[in-house]
């Protein structure tokens, strides 16, 4: 059974840095492409960010691209979100979602997800 | 970017209901639609993929259906348990979006 588990979520200044990490076990990692998607509080999904089984691939929400970088180190089964600039609006649940096969693509769905991390971003 | 409209925004219903929901798309995207289930305080869980394809597991009162840009979901007789938000995804192109939610609550 897949299990995603979230870390490093917290309280973060406004132009701020936080680093999410997820380790993920019970699956061939480095077999699967993974993604993050946030939840704002009282508020629906938005996907973050995708990348590749070898990391080669990624792709970004325009609201984060150019802040936010998606990373993976295979060898430690973990996928990491690299979060520059925070701005209230990023305050989220961040969830560790992953996709279908190994490739990044839009052309998937989200079939194992973490618990979350909360991410709140405020002076 | 494609959006996603749900309706209702929420739905009050009793056990043992027939219930529909809606989601549409600002462009046709076939069948690359997938419905997920979030309870409180807990991650989403994907119930319908592509449409109208069970995930395993997922008690057979749900169904999905449409294609293009207007797709539902169904609970053919609702359970306590069903009583949640419900999000509509597409994977026809990028970015991934989803839907606002349709908030399933009890009468």
């Amino acid at each position: 059974e897949a299990l995603l588990e979230e870390s490093g979520g917290g309280l973060a200044q406004p132009g701020g840095s936080l680093r999410l990490a997820c380790s993920v076990s019970g699956i061939t990692f480095d077999d699967y492409a993974m993604h993050w998607v946030r939840q704002a509080p009282g508020k629906g999904l938005e996907w973050v960010a995708g990348l590749s089984w070898s990391g080669s691939s990624i792709a970004y929400a325009d609201s984060v691209e150019g802040r936010f970088t998606i990373s993976r180190d295979n060898a430690k089964n973990s996928l990491y979100l690299h979060m520059d600039s925070l701005r209230p609006d990023d305050t989220a649940v961040y969830y560790c979602v992953k996709g279908l096969g190994g490739s990044y693509t839009p052309h998937t769905y989200f079939d194992k997800w973490g618990q979350g991390a909360l991410v709140t971003v405020s002076s | 970017d494609i959006q996603l409209t749900q309706s209702p925004p929420s739905l009050s219903a009793s056990v043992g209901d027939r219930v529909t929901m809606t989601c549409r798309t600002s462009q046709s995207i076939g069948i690359y639609l997938h419905w997920y289930q979030q309870k409180p305080g807990r991650a989403p869980k994907v119930l319908i993929n592509a449409a109208s394809e069970l995930e395993s597991g997922v008690p057979s009162r749900f169904s999905g259906g449409g294609s293009g840009t207007d797709f539902t979901l169904t609970i053919s007789s609702l359970e306590l348990e069903d009583f949640a938000t419900y999000f509509c995804q597409q994977s026809h192109s990028g970015p991934i979006t989803f839907g606002q939610g349709t908030r399933l609550e009890i009468k």
